[in-house]
C-alpha cells in the first residue's frame, strides 16, 4: 500500500523566513496530494492541494510543488508569521476501489519565532 | 462552505460505558465520511470509511464491534465507542467528502475522549 514519509519532524524559523516541508510517496498511482495545518486541539485544516496533472500551485504565501518522477512533493511557506506555527501534515491518495482514502505523513511541527 | 462539525468536542466517561460521537456536514451532502484516531504527537490513523446507507469499511486492526459506525443520512455519521477502556482515550476526528468524484476531505474539529 501507499507509504508517505515527511521531513523534517520539527522546523524552527524566524519570522519572515521561508519554511519548506518535504514528503515522498511510494504509490506511483497516487494522484492527489493535500496539505493540512493542525493547531493544538483542533482538526486538520486544508491549506492547499495539488493534483498529479500540475507541477506547482500557489496561494498567496503558500505553494506546493510536485515531482511525479521522483515521487515527492513539497510545501513552501514564504514570509512566515507566528500564526503559521502549527503541525503540518502532507497526504496522498491511496487509490482504492471507489474511495479516495488519504495516507498521511508523520507531521512537521513548525515554530515561527517573532 | 465545506464545514464539518463534531459533537461533543470533549467527553469524559467511566471505563465500560459507551460513548457516541456525531459528525455532521453542515453545508453539503457527504456521501462518504471517514473516522480517524489521533494519539498525542502522532499522525492521523484512519479507522473506517462510511458511506451513506451502507456498512462501514474498517481498516485492518480496528474492531468493528467496538467502534460502531452509522451513516444514516447524507449529513450525519456517528461513531460509538462501546465498552470504552482507558486505552481508547484519544482524539477522534471525522472528515467528509461531497458527492460525485472528488478527493477533497474536509475535517471536523475533533472530539477528545478520556476514559477513566
Amino acid at each position: 500500500g501507499e507509504n508517505v514519509e515527511q521531513h523534517p519532524s520539527t522546523l524552527s524559523v524566524q519570522e519572515g523566513d521561508s519554511a519548506v516541508i518535504k514528503c515522498t510517496y511510494s504509490d506511483s498511482a497516487s494522484n492527489y496530494f493535500p496539505w493540512y495545518k493542525q493547531e493544538l486541539g483542533k482538526g486538520p485544516q486544508l491549506i492547499i492541494d495539488i493534483r498529479s496533472n500540475v507541477g506547482e500551485k500557489k496561494d498567496q504565501r503558500i505553494a506546493v510543488t510536485l515531482n511525479k518522477t521522483a515521487k515527492h512533493f513539497s510545501l513552501h511557506i514564504t514570509e512566515t508569521q507566528p500564526e503559521d506555527s502549527a503541525v503540518y501534515f502532507c497526504a496522498a491518495t491511496a487509490v482504492n476501489t471507489g474511495f479516495q482514502k488519504l495516507v498521511f505523513g508523520t507531521g512537521t511541527r513548525l515554530l515561527v519565532s517573532p | 462552505g465545506a464545514v464539518v462539525s463534531q459533537h461533543p468536542s470533549w467527553v469524559i466517561c467511566k471505563s465500560g460505558t459507551s460513548v457516541k460521537i456525531e459528525c455532521r456536514s453542515l453545508d453539503f451532502q457527504a456521501t462518504t465520511m471517514f473516522w480517524y484516531r489521533q494519539f498525542p504527537k502522532q499522525s492521523l490513523m484512519l479507522m473506517a470509511t462510511s458511506n451513506e446507507g451502507s456498512k462501514a469499511t474498517y481498516e485492518q486492526g480496528v474492531e468493528k464491534d467496538k467502534f460502531l459506525i452509522n451513516h444514516a443520512s447524507l449529513t450525519l455519521s456517528t461513531l460509538t465507542v462501546t465498552s470504552a477502556h482507558p486505552e481508547d482515550s484519544s482524539f477522534y476526528i471525522c472528515s467528509a467528502i461531497a458527492g460525485g468524484y472528488t478527493d477533497t476531505q474536509y475535517f471536523g474539529p475533533g472530539t477528545r475522549l478520556t476514559v477513566l
